[in-house]
């Protein structure tokens, strides 16, 4: 039982540079979500998806760009990396937003900007 | 005003004691309520949820909320060193078929021997 996967755990990107951040379920979750946590804060929502091919901002979409082609997979994609994008991101799902229902986070991927 | 505000801490307290962590939030529409346990270096994990008035207990874990107050907070009896970590509060308001789930910046405890 995999749940919630993302990759790489660690990068190191030069400024300028773009990588994709790969984030895969495998529980049938309609929600998906992506978080970041910057050292001593809590998690700050980068983008979410209701479903395959619907997606939308959070709190801090700028630099970062997503898609949703399929149910299973929610790819994170950072354009010209900045050294203030150094955090730790967590992949998350969910099935749906009633009251309770579990969020599962993935183990998260760690990203210096140097 | 932060929308979800916790005390960083460290919040000290002797092993088997009662831990008392609080959190206040700021959207009088908010209908769920999160606690999640975040040892260093991991990802989150869900520890309970409410979402009525009053308490509601899991163990050795209360959750208890006060929507008037804006209010919601989470008891450890029997507190163990397994139990040091970053407690999350997270808030969540459901708008058709969005959802917006905040997180507080966690009260970090400490359970000493």
């Amino acid at each position: 039982n995999a749940g919630v996967t993302q990759t790489p755990k660690f990068r190191i990107l030069k400024i300028g540079q773009s990588m994709t951040l790969q984030c895969t379920q495998d529980m049938n979750h309609n929600y998906m979500y992506w978080y970041r946590q910057d050292p001593g804060m809590g998690l700050k929502l980068i983008y979410y998806s209701v479903g395959a091919g619907i997606t939308d901002k959070g709190e801090v979409p700028n630099g970062y760009n997503v898609s949703r082609s399929t149910t299973e997979d929610f790819p994170l994609r950072l354009e010209l990396a900045a050294p203030s994008q150094t955090s730790v991101y967590f992949c998350a799902s969910r099935w749906g937003t009633f009251s309770g229902n579990t969020i599962y986070f993935g183990e998260g991927s760690w990203l210096t900007v140097v | 005003q932060k929308e979800v505000e916790q005390n960083s801490g460290p919040l000290s307290v002797p092993e088997g004691a009662i831990a008392s962590l609080n959190c206040t939030y700021s959207d009088r529409g908010s209908q769920s309520f999160f606690w999640y346990r975040q040892y260093s270096g991991k990802s989150p994990e869900l520890i309970m949820f409410i979402y009525s008035n009053g308490d509601k207990e899991d163990g050795r874990f209360t959750a208890q909320l006060n929507k008037a107050s804006q209010y919601v907070s989470l008891l450890i009896r029997d507190s163990q060193p397994s139990d040091s970590a970053t407690y999350l509060c997270a808030v969540e308001r459901n708008t058709g078929t969005a959802s917006k789930l905040t997180f507080g910046t966690g009260t970090r405890l400490q359970v000493t021997l």
